[in-house]
């Protein structure tokens, strides 16, 4: 009955390689989003949709890229990993757009770039 | 630029006491203040979200407040209990930044 869930919970790679990152939620919410928490804990949104559209993009490096597949699902990839790029990734979702809704937040992706 | 700072930035107290947690925040235009509980190795809770029109409110022994005049708000625990060792994380809502999070207070309860 889990919420929102990612997979995988650890991610350890080499600099230069190509990961994803996976995501769903089950509460029918229209929004889903991804966060990075850096190593000072700060949470910063990378990326927002709705209803399967792009409705926030934070400057984040083009190597990352979302995919939302349905409203159900929305897919982190990254391509050629730098160290930078070590952080915990959240996804989270909210019944509706706006930043007026309680978010729900997944267990959380640790990434690790070697 | 939009930004929340918390205060402590850690806290120990013993179980069944009662600690309050400070955040101040600069978020333009401010809609909503939002605490968090962040359990080591998970993702974010939602506590509580008060809009700018709201003075206080409560979840079980978590009680937050916010002063929107002062750009301050607080969250009070009462009774501790051990599950209450977490991150709480005060976040601003509102503003291009759409939600901007604090660093959040460290809190451990000990026996």
């Amino acid at each position: 009955d889990t919420a929102v869930s990612q997979t995988p919970k650890y991610l350890v790679t080499q600099m230069g390689n190509d990961k994803s990152i996976k995501c769903e939620q089950n509460l029918g919410h229209d929004t889903m989003y991804w966060y990075k928490q850096d190593s000072k804990k700060f949470l910063k949104i990378m990326f927002s949709y709705n209803n399967k559209e792009l409705i926030i993009n934070e400057t984040v490096p083009n190597r990352f890229s979302p995919k939302s597949p349905d409203k159900a699902h929305l897919n982190l990839h990254i391509n050629s990993l730098e160290l930078g790029d070590s952080a915990v990734y959240f996804c989270a979702s909210s019944p509706i757009a706006g930043f007026t809704d309680t978010q729900y937040f997944g267990p959380g992706t640790r990434l690790t770039v070697l | 630029k939009n930004q929340v700072e918390q205060s402590p930035q850690s806290l120990i107290i013993l179980e069944g006491k009662n600690c309050t947690l400070q955040c101040n925040y600069t978020v333009s235009p401010f809609s909503n203040l939002r605490w968090y509980k962040q359990d080591t190795g998970r993702g974010p809770v939602s506590l509580t979200i008060m809009t700018f029109s709201e003075n206080t409110k409560s979840n079980g022994r978590y009680t937050a407040t916010l002063d929107a005049d002062t750009k301050q708000s607080s969250l009070h625990i009462t009774a501790s209990q051990l599950s209450d060792s977490a991150s709480y994380i005060c976040v601003g809502g509102g503003g291009a930044d759409g939600l901007t999070f604090g660093k959040g207070t460290h809190l451990i309860i000990q026996p």
